[in-house]
């Protein structure tokens, strides 16, 4: 079974664009949560699905925003880049909505310039 | 502030060397978990924790969790270069899955 996928792996973006992650979960797995980690951090949460609906969202601006699809993928979205958005975003896809085993994607190292 | 509060914040010792990490809170949780992140991957689960008091094995780590549940420890015995990562505690906590401490840098050296 493949584990949790997310693309890209590396990202370069300017000031103010715009950029979007995806994510995959494993097969079954109903939930798919994103957080981001920044250099000597431990991951912070920003958003959590489930059955395609959102059911958390950490304290992040509206600058980020997700969605998840009917086949449970997942995009995280980011407008307006600043430098401090640097950082690997990482996707965890749980079977359920509780707190249950998380299984984490290798994450997308996004570097703003 | 914040809810989980790891040390030391770094360390390095000698392959061979036991070793315990320390996860602290003033809150109590229903459960606790334990990742391990090594660069370039996302956290792996170790381990959860349910009851106050429990301990927890998986070959040469021990975890246990606070009587109170409010903390946690994590001990190596007779450390490897393949534990060198980042270890971090997790909680749920309210409408997040999981909250993290910042972790513990352990870098074990042959």
């Amino acid at each position: 079974d493949a584990g949790v996928t997310q693309s890209p792996t590396h990202l370069i973006k300017t000031r103010g664009q715009h950029v979007t992650l995806r994510c995959s979960p494993i097969s079954g797995h109903k939930s798919v949560s994103w957080y981001q980690q920044v250099l000597g951090q431990g991951p912070q949460f920003i958003f959590q699905y489930y059955e395609k609906e959102e059911r958390g969202r950490g304290n992040f601006p509206d600058r980020f925003s997700a969605r998840q699809f009917p086949n449970y993928s997942s995009e995280l979205n980011v407008n307006a880049l600043l430098l401090g958005d640097s950082a690997l975003y990482l996707c965890a896809s749980s079977l359920g909505q509780g707190a249950g085993e998380a299984f984490f994607g290798q994450g997308t190292r996004l570097t703003v310039v | 502030t914040q809810l989980l509060e790891q040390s030391p914040q770094f360390l390095s010792i000698q392959e061979g060397e036991n070793l315990t990490v320390y996860c602290n809170s003033s809150s109590v949780f229903s459960s606790l978990q334990w990742y391990r992140q090594e660069p370039g991957e996302g956290p792996v689960l170790l381990v959860t924790v349910v009851t106050g008091g429990e301990v927890k094995k998986l070959k040469r780590l021990t975890f246990q969790f606070g009587d109170a549940r409010k903390d946690s420890s994590l001990h190596i015995t007779a450390a490897q270069t393949g534990d060198t990562g980042l270890y971090l505690c997790a909680v749920p906590s309210g409408n997040t899955p999981l909250v993290f401490g910042k972790g513990t840098r352990l870098s074990v050296i042959a």
